[in-house]
């Protein structure tokens, strides 16, 4: 396995459900991100994760909480959504501290809130 | 991190090479130029970045201008695989591991980007 997957790659979910995203990343790296992108929208960064503590949160509702449990792993725990927060959910990883590092991104989940 | 602007579409004939501008103007000394690009559907791929100088790997062609206001990203032999929405994007080129508040951990801010379609 390389580079970051993501679980589910397809999810359709109604409002009351609760239901979680997984990402892995298999490239050592030591931060991890959560965006969201609508149609049409660009990406919007949700959440980071730098060395498994939370570093930043953009004002995302709390119907979406994160959790990274190790340096390779970061879930998207999702509860009572609403048909808006349909969108493609995608996660990335980036080794922070060196010069010109870059993000690489995940597959993403297409999420579907009926 | 600095403002990018790009053409909203583009369109390039298969085989040929395609060019996407995009301009920055505003960047600073200490960022870099990123493109990536994004098939339907799928994740940003990571495509190239350079500072000040032209970079060139297996996938693309970076050419910066001297005054670093602008770039050029090239695709020398387009292929109908290559259609999708690239994006440029600046950032710092030093990043360093920050507790919550922090603000240099990485962040890639996307814009429109450009459409590029290749067609036969």
């Amino acid at each position: 396995e390389t580079g970051v997957t993501q679980t589910p790659r397809h999810l359709v979910m109604g409002m009351t459900n609760k239901k979680s995203l997984k990402c892995e990343q298999h490239l050592g790296h030591n931060a991890m991100y959560w965006y969201k992108q609508s149609a049409k929208k660009p990406l919007e960064l949700m959440f980071v994760y730098s060395l498994e503590e939370r570093v930043e949160n953009n004002s995302v509702p709390s119907r979406f909480s994160p959790e990274c449990p190790n340096s390779s792993h970061l879930f998207l725990h999702l509860h009572t959504l609403q048909p808006e927060d349909s969108a493609l959910y995608l996660c990335a990883s980036s080794q922070e501290g060196r010069v010109g590092e870059t993000q690489y991104f995940g597959p993403g989940t297409r999420l579907l809130v009926l | 991190d600095a403002k990018t602007t790009q053409p909203t579409s583009m369109d390039c004939a298969e085989g040929r090479a395609a060019n996407l501008p995009c301009n920055h103007s505003t960047i600073s000394g200490n960022e870099y130029v990123y493109w990536y690009r994004q098939i339907h559907s799928q994740g940003p791929q990571y495509i190239i970045h350079g500072l000040k100088n032209n970079e060139t790997n297996e996938m693309a062609s970076l050419i910066i201008t001297e005054d670093r206001k602008s770039s050029t990203l090239i695709l020398p032999h387009a292929t109908l695989r290559d259609t999708a929405v690239y994006y440029c994007i600046v950032r710092v080129y030093f990043t360093t591991i920050f507790t919550a508040g922090g603000t240099s951990y990485g962040k890639l801010t996307f814009g429109q980007g450009t459409i590029l379609t290749v067609h036969p």
